[in-house]
């Protein structure tokens, strides 16, 4: 199985910021990898796929970089509704694995 | 738009099988996967496995020997049951569509619970 991990685990930032969350594959996966926002009591939501695409509808605040096995998820001014936590999962082959996730909570 | 919504068994007994229906609204299950996803309380999420229209499936190792995946696709529905279940598999429980490569969109989620 591709083992997927993230960091910070956890961090607190103030509105306005500039947060960057660093998702790393344990072996290349090209770019086959997505990111994920998810609130208390919801289903997580799709943000980013294939790396770098942005999902319709999602602001253009976030954004996506990497190929490979070291990936970026960057919000570049955050807004009161992003707290959350966030989770990188790969598409490269079955099983698909996702990160164990980044809370995004306010300093 | 396409909505996912999970059947609700609510509370199972351990050792019984655990039966999940997911109803595709809004659009044709055909020529899409769809997945289904878990969550135990507090904790990060694992996929479960996925099945095609025409009923291919692929399942995660760690359930495969528990597992079964169906799919009707005159009801619009696909069905998960996972069997022999224990207190570890209580979770909130998720179908989605697999597009492409990546999981979008998907149902609120269901609670099961694993308890006598």
């Amino acid at each position: 199985d591709i083992q997927m991990t993230q960091s910070p685990s956890s961090l607190s930032a103030s509105v306005g910021d500039r947060v960057t969350i660093t998702c790393r594959a344990s072996q290349s996966i090209n770019n086959y990898l997505n990111w994920y926002q998810q609130k208390p009591g919801k289903a997580p939501k799709l943000l980013i796929y294939a790396a770098s695409s942005l999902q319709s509808g999602v602001p253009s605040r976030f954004s996506g970089s990497g190929s490979g096995t070291d990936f970026t998820l960057t919000i570049s001014s955050l807004q009161p509704e992003d707290f959350a936590t966030y989770y990188c999962q790969q598409s490269y082959s079955t099983p698909f694995t996702f990160g164990p996730g980044t809370k995004v909570d306010i300093k | 738009q396409v909505q996912l919504q999970e059947s609700d068994p609510g509370l199972v007994q351990p050792s019984e099988t655990l039966s999940l229906t997911c109803t595709v609204s809004g659009g044709s299950i055909s020529s899409y996967y769809w997945s289904w996803i878990r969550q135990p309380a507090g904790k990060g999420l694992e996929w479960i496995g996925r099945i095609y229209t025409s009923g291919s499936t692929n399942y995660n190792p760690s359930l495969k020997s528990r597992l079964t995946m169906s799919v009707d696709t005159s009801k619009n529905q696909f069905s998960l049951k996972l069997s022999s279940v224990t207190a570890a598999d209580t979770a909130v429980y998720y179908c989605a569509r697999v597009t492409a490569y990546w999981f979008d969109p998907w149902g609120q989620g269901t609670l099961v619970t694993v308890s006598s």
